[in-house]
């Protein structure tokens, strides 16, 4: 079991430039969630996804942020015309139910200059 | 509103030694309580749950639940350098949704 798998590890992008984040939940598992890390803010709920069905996206900055899980295997965070504020860390988490131990992946550190 | 509250944000305690952390929620609702580390470059790991009233332990770790005062803690023993991380506590109700702390920062020092 590889565990949570985020991709890629770092993203460096412009400012008003695009970013595409992946997350490879951990097989059998069927909640989704996006934090978001900051010093300042520390951990932030973004979204999440039961069975791949979105449930809650009220953690979600509106307009520029969206989420997809178009299989149980993988799940993306798209954020369109980044700005200097989106840089973040930003993590996938994955549990059997939504009830049990979340099981985060390594994350993906975005700047955004 | 925050509605966990860690302290204190950072501590320092000598290899060997016993360290504690503190957890105090706002809101009666909550029914878990769960305890996560985070080391730098990593996301953050469960160490434990915790949702009745009284101590779990497992291994070095000891969680203690106070309901009434809606108080829990973490108690390292025989602390080592690894455990230098990040530890978050976070609350969780009827729904799926965790409520995160701010985050106690734990240095242990050789």
């Amino acid at each position: 079991n590889a565990g949570v798998i985020q991709t890629p590890r770092h993203k460096v992008t412009g400012k008003g430039q695009e970013a595409t984040l992946w997350c490879e939940p951990i097989s059998g598992h069927s909640a989704v969630f996006w934090y978001r890390q900051t010093i300042v803010q520390g951990l932030e709920f973004l979204t999440y996804f039961r069975n791949q069905a979105p449930i809650d996206d009220s953690g979600m900055p509106k307009e520029r942020f969206s989420a997809q899980m178009p299989n149980q295997s993988h799940s993306t965070l798209k954020i369109q015309s980044t700005q200097p504020q989106d840089s973040a860390v930003y993590l996938c988490a994955s549990s059997r139910t939504s009830a049990e131990t979340l099981y985060f992946g390594s994350g993906t550190r975005l700047t955004v200059l | 509103q925050q509605k966990v509250q860690q302290s204190p944000e950072s501590l320092s305690v000598p290899e060997g030694g016993m360290a504690s952390l503190n957890c105090t929620s706002s809101d009666r609702n909550f029914q878990y309580f769960w305890w996560y580390r985070q080391h730098s470059g990593e996301g953050p790991k469960a160490l434990m749950s915790i949702f009745s009233d009284g101590d779990k332990k497992e291994g070095r770790f000891t969680a203690h639940l106070n309901k009434a005062s809606l108080h829990v803690s973490l108690h390292i023993r025989d602390s080592q350098p690894s455990d230098s991380a990040l530890y978050f506590c976070a609350a969780q109700g009827s729904n799926y949704q965790l409520i995160w702390g701010s985050g106690t920062k734990l240095i242990i020092k050789p």
